[in-house]
């Protein structure tokens, strides 16, 4: 399996500020035949599924809005929220689609200070 | 318009089963390979089944918490996958969660909004 890796477990910010994700996966995740890293963010508020927020580690997905972005390549990945905003407190999960199964990181919480 | 829709979540007791099932619509189904994926309460995302396209036969893979208790199967003329569950313990608590993925769709992950399956006695 691929081991998924976010840091921190949890972030408090406050409102207006940014917001910085980490997720680091065990193997890389870059398919070189298609330069496609297999890399997808989640945002889950309680009682919800999970809503897509990207996809090829940085495609964002329609209707997200722009003050979320996400980068990185092979191993190391960040989802970044510019601006935090009161709706935007959730749990954050990446998610590797490179290997034999998808696996996932174990959630980074966002909260409002 | 695209859509996943799990049913089948249920209350029951240790050593019973259940089948879970995960409509869809909205794009071609043989092409897509279908996921189920589960959450208990409080807990993170856990991959639980996986069923391939036409392109690899259909073909079956299991997390080893679940693997010779669960079945994976899906009906092309329905569009429609299951989830057979057998020998229920009380750890498949969660809520499960249906996914179809295509490589070369957008996106290409899909996602329904789950089904709660709760196994005590």
């Amino acid at each position: 399996d691929i081991v998924m890796t976010q840091s921190p477990d949890s972030l408090t910010v406050s409102l207006g500020e940014r917001a910085t994700i980490n997720c680091k996966s065990g193997q890389s995740v870059l398919y070189s035949s298609n330069n496609k890293n297999y890399l997808a963010w989640y945002q889950q508020k309680p009682g919800q599924p999970p809503k897509l927020l990207f996809y090829w580690a940085s495609t964002r997905e329609s209707g997200v809005p722009d003050r979320f972005s996400a980068s990185g390549s092979g191993t190391d990945f960040t989802l970044t929220i510019s601006s935090l905003q009161a709706e935007d407190v959730a749990v954050y999960y990446c998610q590797q689609y490179y290997g034999p199964h998808p696996t996932f990181g174990q959630g980074t919480t966002v909260e409002l200070k | 318009e695209v859509q996943v829709v799990e049913s089948g979540g249920d209350l029951v007791q240790p050593g019973g089963s259940l089948k879970l099932s995960c409509a869809t619509s909205g794009f071609t189904f043989s092409d897509s390979p279908i996921h189920w994926f589960r959450q208990a309460s409080g807990k993170g995302l856990e991959w639980v089944s996986r069923v391939g396209s036409k392109a690899d036969s259909y073909a079956a893979t299991y997390a080893a918490s679940v693997r010779g208790r669960f079945t994976i199967s899906r009906d092309t003329s329905k569009s429609t996958a299951y989830l057979q569950m057998n020998s229920l313990k009380t750890e498949d608590t969660a809520v499960y969660y249906c996914a179809s993925y295509s490589l070369h769709s957008t996106p290409p992950w899909r996602w329904g909004r789950g089904t709660l399956v709760t196994v005590s006695s």
